[in-house]
């Protein structure tokens, strides 16, 4: 079956660090990669996504790009914010009936001033 | 700007009670879900629904039951509950009728059994 694999957390930085969460997957065919967002005592919201290889998915100065040959979709962002702590979740859409995504574990991310 | 609000935002409850957690959304979306959250094992499906006569069970079903009231609730009980059903609950829901089908979530419930 599907599944995603994300890097474990804690990952801790300075602000204005660069940041990578790894993010790899397996599915059948072509999957929907996103990486959803959860703040603090809040539910998990859309950061961005890709609908398939090599789309590159941005919002809020983050990236990840759809790499079909590498089965991964890796978070990226330049210059980390104490704004962005948060825990990010990997997740994707399989060729499955009836939208059910599947997530990874999660990385919480810190970062200090 | 709370789309899908769950009640309660918080419970505690001891092994064996019956409990209800509660959902709602004025999205106007067809398809509605519930997941858990544990640490390290990020988001799972426990039962979703694709409109008010469709209950289908997710990975992770035992020991809950759900209920599609209308078209915008949808209601996830323990009937007697257990201690490693502490978990946060997160309510979801879907539009099909769109290309990323992106799914919008509530604020969770954090839920303790003792």
């Amino acid at each position: 079956g599907d599944s995603v694999t994300q890097m474990e957390g804690p990952v801790t930085l300075s602000e204005e660090a660069f940041l990578t969460i790894n993010c790899t997957y397996t599915a059948t065919g072509y999957p929907s990669l996103f990486w959803y967002v959860q703040y603090p005592g809040e539910g998990l919201q859309l950061l961005l996504k890709a609908t398939k290889a090599d789309d590159k998915g941005s919002n809020k100065g983050f990236e990840a790009t759809y790499r079909k040959e590498t089965t991964s979709f890796h978070l990226e962002k330049g210059s980390v914010q104490v704004s962005d702590s948060a825990v990010y979740f990997c997740a994707l859409l399989g060729m499955n009936a009836g939208n059910m995504l599947t997530f990874g574990g999660g990385t919480r991310l810190m970062v200090k001033p | 700007d709370a789309d899908v609000t769950q009640t309660p935002r918080n419970r505690i409850t001891k092994t064996g009670k019956r409990i209800m957690l509660e959902c709602s959304q004025t999205k106007g979306h067809d398809r509605m879900y519930w997941y858990r959250q544990d640490p390290g094992l990020g988001l799972r499906l426990i039962y979703y629904s694709f409109d008010v006569k469709d209950i289908n069970k997710g990975e992770i079903s035992d020991g809950y039951s759900v209920s599609r009231q209308a078209q915008a609730k949808f209601s996830l009980s323990l009937e007697s509950a257990i201690p490693n059903q502490t978990a946060l609950y997160f309510c979801a829901t879907s539009d099909p009728g769109t290309k990323s089908n992106e799914q919008f979530f509530g604020p969770g419930t954090r839920l303790t059994v003792l």
